[in-house]
């Protein structure tokens, strides 16, 4: 039972435009989102994250909404950039942010931007 | 920022023998670690959490007898596989409840191959 789906398994776009990945959840206990972006052979990056008590978390190019009636989220990218290109993994946890708790992964969607 | 330190990066061992991975937090200290393991095109699937002085926690299908975890102290968490067989072979990444903003920091990883 996949309780973190990421539908899309690539995303291919376009340098400067925009890039959204997905993500949706069946766990109704899931109260904190994080995204990350991985390159092969090597651990995971922290993005961006976000609380269930906001639907919308900014920083720099990187945007994520949260959309808890859906249970969806999703990564937003503008510009994208030729380094942007990855796999990114949506996580998700039930313990509000705090990191002593797990963290559930879905498959990942891998972005590649072209210049 | 928060730093984890995972080695080896990479090891090949022959069927039946055993293999240690260590991670360790470099400049924080952590009293819960997580260890993952990736296939090919896969999520980040949790094998166990790693709690400071006391017995790790396995998730459901986990051999705890097989994938041995210590945490003796606050900035060391160790993972053996004993008795190695080629389908343990995987991408092993280990995650602390560091200081950086997301609260998980992750290891670079481990390639096990068994041969």
């Amino acid at each position: 039972d996949q309780q973190v789906k990421q539908n899309s398994p690539s995303l291919s776009v376009q340098e400067g435009r925009i890039s959204i990945l997905n993500c949706d959840y069946t766990n109704s206990m899931f109260d904190y989102f994080l995204w990350y972006k991985k390159y092969p052979a090597e651990g995971p990056t922290f993005l961006i994250s976000i609380s269930s008590i906001k639907d919308k978390n900014e920083d720099g190019r990187f945007t994520v909404f949260l959309n808890k009636s859906a249970k969806h989220l999703s990564l937003h990218i503008v510009p994208s950039q030729p380094g942007d290109s990855a796999v990114y993994f949506c996580a998700a946890s039930a313990g509000s942010g705090g990191s002593n708790y797990k963290l559930t992964f879905g498959k990942g969607t891998l972005l590649t931007v072209n210049p | 920022g928060a730093v984890v330190s995972q080695h080896p990066s990479w090891v090949i061992c022959k069927s039946g023998t055993s293999v240690k991975i260590e991670c360790r937090s470099l400049d924080f200290q952590a009293t819960t670690m997580f260890w993952y393991r990736q296939f090919p095109k896969q999520s980040l699937m949790l094998m166990a959490t790693s709690n400071e002085g006391s017995k790790a926690t396995y998730e459901q299908g986990v051999e705890k007898d097989k994938f041995l975890i210590n945490h003796a102290s606050l900035t060391l968490s160790t993972l053996t596989v004993t008795s190695a067989h080629p389908e343990d072979s995987s991408f092993y990444i280990c995650s602390a409840n560091g200081l950086d903003e997301g609260g998980y920091t992750f290891g670079s990883g481990t390639r096990l191959t068994v041969v």
